[in-house]
């Protein structure tokens, strides 16, 4: 089963443009939202996480939107960069599940054109 | 301070065999998890270990199993592989938190 649902698989957007990636989660349980950016042959890194508590966080040009009631969440890039050319996974996790794990999404491969 | 490492870099199995994939983690870091990403797909859960024990599991069957050492590292040990174990392991540390930080990861392909 799915937990996480993650849309656009990929995405083309010019420099300057704003990236927008969506997640859909189903376990109410989830209480900790983080977004990774992973590069080729690298290791997922850590963008920025929300909790349910607040609707919007930003950090410089990544801004995480959460809807509780829809049980979704979004991640935006503005003044997208060539150099953001990368996979993104959206998470989620709970206190109360196995070991705080994170259940990812698919992923979505963005590609920023110069 | 040092981020998570992981050892080696790659890897190359014949069905049957076991390996060995070790991490260290983050400085400061006392919980490790390990994660298996097939190609094209997002990272999925194996199983954590906070102070030296089992502290959940995904759905892996036991011949993926693992040990966390006094000094925070850890090791991945699967035995009886088979062609899907083919995948990049990523192993993450994190300090009794959400936040998770994730190594290079260790890229496994068995033949």
């Amino acid at each position: 089963q799915q937990q996480v649902k993650q849309s656009p698989q990929s995405l083309i957007v010019q420099k300057g443009g704003i990236s927008i990636i969506n997640c859909a989660y189903e376990n109410t349980a989830f209480d900790y939202f983080p977004w990774y950016q992973q590069f080729p042959g690298k290791g997922p890194a850590l963008l920025i996480a929300i909790r349910p508590d607040v609707s919007e966080k930003k950090e410089g040009r990544f801004t995480i939107s959460f809807n509780k009631s829809a049980k979704q969440f979004s991640l935006h890039i503005m003044d997208s960069q060539p150099g953001d050319s990368a996979t993104y996974f959206c998470a989620a996790s709970g206190l109360h599940n196995a070991g705080n794990m994170l259940t990812f999404g698919g992923g979505t491969r963005l590609m920023v054109k110069p | 301070e040092t981020g998570v490492t992981q050892s080696p870099t790659h890897l190359i199995k014949t069905r049957g065999q076991q390996v060995t994939l070790r991490c260290s983690s983050q400085s400061g870091h006392n919980t490790v998890s390990w994660y298996q990403q097939a190609l094209g797909q997002g990272p999925q859960f194996i199983f954590q270990y906070y102070r030296e024990e089992e502290n959940g599991r995904g759905n892996f069957p036991p011949r993926f199993s693992g040990l966390q050492f006094p000094n925070y590292s850890s090791e991945l040990n699967v035995n009886a592989l088979e062609l899907d174990d083919s995948a990049l392991y990523l192993c993450a540390s994190s300090f009794t938190g959400n936040e998770q930080f994730f190594g290079p990861g260790t890229r496994l392909t068995v033949l």
